[in-house]
Formats: structure tokens, C-alpha cells, sequence
């Protein structure tokens, strides 16, 4: 059974710039799940799609968006970027509510 | 606003010897806690998931418990290995809260020989 799959691996990005993330999780979880990793703030949560829905949010500003498809595979999109958004950034599915989860292996965004 | 802390940050020990790692978290009102790996670099390995109804969960050579009055899990690893260097971090998810996780700010181990 294949895991989550976070594409691509590494990304280098100039400022001002935008970038698209893609998530593709576990096979028949509905869930999927945006967290930033940085050394200064830790696992921060962005948002989950649950079912092509935006059900929960974090604080983050409008800059980040995303989506998911109806295959359940998510996309997470950056515009604007700044200095400060380079960061490991991953995904997790979850196979329903309230459901473990599991992560993918993460974008490592660099902002230069 | 749940808040969850581990202590300690970092921890370095010799192979063979028994830890634990401890997580608080302030918000009782948690579905499950999760504990995860990250090796540098990598994504986060899931461990053990701690529903709230329970007080321990095993696997190999970890065990992971649960108080919810107290605020409390901690991560027990037996006889500690130099492949069990990693970081550890644990992750409450609310009740109600969808799949939203908060994170610690995880535990750094190190296994030397």
C-alpha cells in the first residue's frame, strides 16, 4: 500500500515568486492535512481538505491557499513568497474524522 | 488553545538504557494523542496513537501512556538503540477539532555507544 507522496522533494524559489505544493495521500483517505515545519515556530497547522472541503484553518495569512480534488489529492499554493516562508512543509492523511495520521516526506521550500 | 510541551528538549544516553519522554498538553478535551519519529530532513513516522478512553498503548520496545486529568503522556523506549536517535514529538488532536494536530516541540534523542 503506497504512503503519501509529497511532491516535488526540494524547491528553490526567488521572492515574490509563487509555488504550488502537491499532496497525494494514502488510497481511500479523504483527509488531507498542511503542516509548516520551521526551526523558530515548530509544526505549525495550515489547513485540512476533508472530501474537496477547506474544514479547518490555521493562522496563516491569505497567501497560503489550497485545494483538493476529487481523487483526494491536495495542492497547496504559495504566492508571494517571502524570506521567511522557507520551511519543510508536509502533508498528512487521514482515512476519516478524527482518524490517525499519516505524513508524507515533506517539500523543502527554499526562499532565496 | 491547546498547548502541548515536551520536556526534555534534548536528551543524550549511552545504548542499553531505559527512557522517557515526557508530553503536557493543557487542553483536556483531546480524541487522541499521537506520538511520531523524524529522522533530519525527513517526514514525520507515526508510533503509537493513544485514544483518550485509553491509558497505555505498546509496540516493540515503546509504550506510550496517557493521563488526561493530569495533562500527561510520555513515551517509555526499552533498552535504547543508536537507531532510536531521532526526534520525538507528540500530537494532541482535539475533540471535534476534524484532523487539525497540535504539535510539541519535540524531544532530540540521541544513542551513543
Amino acid at each position: 500500500k503506497a504512503g503519501v507522496t509529497q511532491t516535488p522533494r526540494y524547491l528553490i524559489k526567488t521572492r515574490g515568486q509563487q509555488v504550488t505544493l502537491s499532496c497525494s495521500p494514502i488510497s481511500g483517505h479523504r483527509s488531507v492535512s498542511w503542516y509548516q515545519q520551521t526551526p523558530g515556530q515548530g509544526l505549525q497547522f495550515l489547513f485540512e481538505y476533508f472530501s474537496e472541503t477547506q474544514r479547518n484553518k490555521g493562522n496563516f495569512p491569505g497567501r497560503f491557499s489550497g485545494r483538493q480534488f476529487s481523487n483526494s489529492r491536495s495542492e497547496m499554493n504559495v504566492s508571494t513568497l517571502e524570506l521567511g516562508d522557507s520551511a519543510l512543509y508536509l502533508c498528512a492523511s487521514s482515512s476519516g474524522d478524527q482518524a490517525e495520521a499519516f505524513f508524507g516526506q515533506g517539500t523543502r521550500l527554499t526562499v532565496v | 488553545k491547546q498547548e502541548v510541551t515536551q520536556i526534555p528538549a534534548a536528551l543524550s544516553v549511552p545504548e542499553g538504557e531505559n527512557l522517557v519522554l515526557n508530553c503536557s498538553f493543557t487542553d483536556s478535551a483531546i480524541y487522541n494523542l499521537q506520538w511520531f519519529r523524524q529522522d533530519p530532513g525527513k517526514g514525520l513516522t507515526s508510533l503509537l496513537l493513544i485514544q483518550s478512553s485509553q491509558r497505555e498503548q505498546t509496540s516493540g520496545r515503546l509504550n506510550a501512556s496517557l493521563d488526561k486529568s493530569s495533562g500527561r503522556s510520555t513515551l517509555y523506549i526499552a533498552a535504547s538503540q543508536p537507531g532510536d536517535s531521532a526526534t520525538y514529538l507528540c500530537a494532541a488532536l482535539r475533540r471535534g477539532g476534524g484532523n487539525k494536530l497540535t504539535f510539541g516541540t519535540g524531544t532530540q534523542l540521541k544513542v551513543e555507544l
